[in-house]
């Protein structure tokens, strides 16, 4: 398997701007998780989806932060617009479904790099 | 809430030699997961170990194993043969056992140097 894709690894771009990140979990997976990371606040969870529904937002840090799961093998973390603050690597991980053997385990993509000017 | 915290920010060991990184946890829950994960300097998160609390046996995988600890939450990762490849940064976490939840809740990281 190719495990859990996240595309752009690297983004910069100017305050104001709108920024999408995009994630493929591992095929099979039903639960889709994005954290960030910084040096102040370490790994912090954002938001998870169970069967492409979203289950636990509170960790979204406001209304310019959003995030879609149109379908199993696709999701998108948007920022509009994006300031210096939100300079991190935002990690995509996703985990497979109740009844299979493994199933607490969250397997991570390579993460992206976000550095807002 | 849970928390999760690991006290050494930075340690190092001589290559072949073994070194034990610590972490506690808070926690009223009885069924939950246990895990290390290790961050090298590609900031992949790479899963090391996990265990269950139910089981009382420690586990292990290669040359790294736990030493759990339910009574004291205590958590401990212990690398054998340190290796190289080894140097990066830990993060234990802490999961809930509903298969319903899934938010892990992570350490602030110890940063382990390999020397040659």
């Amino acid at each position: 398997d190719a495990g859990v894709i996240q595309s752009p690894r690297h983004e910069v771009t100017e305050m104001g701007q709108e920024v999408t990140l995009r994630c493929k979990p591992i095929s099979g997976h039903n639960s889709l998780f994005w954290y960030r990371q910084t040096m102040m606040r370490g790994l912090e969870l954002l938001i998870y989806f169970n069967n492409n529904v979203p289950i636990d937002d509170s960790g979204m840090p406001e209304d310019r932060f959003s995030a879609k799961m149109p379908n199993a093998s696709f999701s998108t973390l948007k920022i509009q617009p994006s300031e210096p603050r939100d300079s991190a690597v935002y990690f995509c991980a996703s985990r497979t479904r109740p009844g299979h053997t493994g199933v607490e385990t969250q397997y991570f993509g390579p993460g992206t790099r976000l550095l807002v000017l | 809430a849970q928390t999760v915290t690991q006290s050494q920010p930075e340690m190092s060991v001589q290559e072949a030699e073994t070194v034990t990184l610590s972490c506690t946890y808070d926690t009223s829950e009885n069924n939950y997961y246990l895990f290390w994960y290790k961050q090298p300097p590609s900031r992949q998160m790479i899963l090391v170990i996990r265990q269950e609390a139910y089981k009382q046996q420690n586990a292990t995988e290669n040359r790294f194993s736990v030493n759990f600890q339910k009574a004291a939450k205590s958590f401990s990762l212990k690398i054998s043969d340190s290796q190289l490849g080894d140097t990066a940064m830990y993060f234990c976490a802490f999961m809930k056992g509903s298969s319903n939840t899934g938010k892990l809740i992570f350490g602030q990281g110890t940063t382990l140097q390999v020397k040659p």
